[in-house]
């Protein structure tokens, strides 16, 4: 089975612009986790659905990031205008229901550099 | 509000027994996860306990303390390839896993 779906892998862009992150969760799994990764701040929760409805938004950083999620099987993080302190992995995570979001599958991350 | 505390590093050698503590200070507690992380990768899920005691995976234990909030991961017969970092998260009511900050195990031969 394929796991969580992340792209890009990669993205290099300039301070100003749009950025979107991508992620298909494991099919079947109805709670979805957007974080950040980065050496300061950890592992950090922006935003989280379940079945496909935003349940927790209180980690996104400001006004720049938005989430959706408009269907089970695809989700987009946006940073509009992106900022070089954005610069971070962005991981996203699904889990089979919400009673059991301890077991999260994490996707291999998009690694953002914003210059 | 929520804190997870855990040793930033530690240090051990081929075929040791190392143990990564974890306190936490939180409300609504449900349970305590670890997570594996090589460099480069994915968090990926060790274990979780929401009762007190140990829990064993193979090479892998973890501990939970309800009463003293505090948790452990005790790995055995260390390898190279545990080199890792190690989070340990929590379960609470209404919402999702809080995280460490994490603590990189470097393993030697």
């Amino acid at each position: 089975d394929a796991g969580v779906i992340q792209s890009p892998r990669h993205e290099v862009t300039e301070m100003g612009q749009e950025v979107t992150l991508r992620c298909k969760p494991i099919s079947g799994h109805n709670s979805l986790f957007w974080y950040r990764q980065t050496m300061m701040r950890g592992l950090e929760l922006l935003i989280y659905f379940n079945n496909n409805v935003p349940i927790d938004d209180s980690g996104m950083p400001e006004d720049r990031f938005s989430a959706k999620m408009p269907n089970a099987s695809f989700s987009t993080l946006k940073i509009q205008p992106s900022e070089p302190r954005d610069s971070a992995v962005y991981f996203c995570a699904s889990s089979f229901r919400q009673g059991t979001t301890y077991e999260q599958y994490f996707g291999p991350g998009t690694r953002l550099t914003v210059t | 509000g929520q804190s997870l505390e855990q040793p930033s590093e530690v240090t051990a050698v081929e075929g040791a027994i190392v143990q990564i503590n974890c306190t936490y200070q939180t409300s609504g507690f449900y349970g305590l996860s670890w997570y594996q992380q090589h460099d480069g990768g994915a968090p990926t899920f060790l274990s979780y306990n929401a009762l007190d005691g140990l829990e064993e995976t193979g090479r892998f234990s973890s501990f939970l303390s309800r009463s003293d909030s505090y948790g452990y991961l005790l790995l055995q017969e260390l390898q190279m390839k545990d080199s890792a970092s190690y989070f340990c998260a929590v379960s609470q009511a209404g919402t999702a896993l809080i995280f460490g900050k994490g603590t990189t195990l470097s393993v030697s031969s």
